[in-house]
């Protein structure tokens, strides 16, 4: 099993979509969470740390649930600029960072 | 911005060739990371220190080296370059402690033929 694990995707979309993304971890050592967006052929970037009490950014809002060991990632009101790979990142303590398989999303006219 | 860079950004080049694919970062990052991503496919990192003079392999084996001289700096190194070596290779970097993000350079696209 992989340490970390994401929806398989891809997720075709229409403008305007409420799109989630779930992902799940197995470290329970885990420290920090992230999100990151990479879209093709480019670096990955940061999207949005995630925290406990879960957190909003614009259309973006991220939860954690440590006792579930899960992550996830909601986005409203998509636009066609979200179309990219979001990536589920664990930094477990004294170890390195761990990143998911991504989810692939692309958002249609 | 983040402010690390990789050079070249492209290369093409034949096989048994030597190649040195440079990295470098001026945010005074002690922990740095090599990774290896085929195209749609999944990061895996190859290589990482944790400050000067400290380099260790990664999950995934590579036939790469690489060398901490200084902080800033942290070049991956190909002796005998085959088309097997065929990626996009990102550097990153990141502040010591567990609760700070990475932040990675542009890549470097290889072809190896």
């Amino acid at each position: 099993r992989k340490e970390v694990e994401q929806d398989p995707g891809p997720f075709n979309v229409p403008e305007g979509a409420t799109v989630a993304f779930n992902c799940t971890y197995s470290n329970s050592a885990s420290q920090s969470f992230f999100w990151y967006r990479q879209d093709c052929r480019k670096e990955p970037k940061l999207l949005m740390s995630v925290y406990s009490s879960g957190n909003e950014d614009g259309r973006f809002t991220a939860q954690l649930n440590r006792a579930s060991q899960y992550i996830s990632l909601l986005i409203r009101d998509s636009k066609l600029s979200d179309s990219a790979t979001y990536l589920c990142v664990v930094n477990p303590i004294g170890q390195n960072f761990v990143f998911g398989p991504g989810t692939r999303l692309s958002v249609l006219p | 911005e983040a402010d690390i860079y990789q050079t070249p950004r492209y290369l093409v080049i034949g096989t048994g060739k030597k190649i040195t694919l440079e990295c470098s970062q001026t945010m005074g990052h002690d922990k740095m990371y090599w990774y290896q991503q085929d195209p749609g496919m999944e990061l895996h990192l190859i290589h990482y220190s944790y400050g000067v003079n400290s380099t260790e392999k990664g999950d995934l084996s590579s036939e790469s080296t690489v060398s901490r001289i200084r902080t800033e700096h942290f070049p991956l190194t190909l002796e005998s370059a085959r088309p097997s070596h065929t990626s996009q290779y990102l550097c990153a970097s990141s502040e010591a402690g567990s609760d700070t993000e990475a932040f990675f350079g542009q890549g470097t696209r290889l072809t190896v033929v």
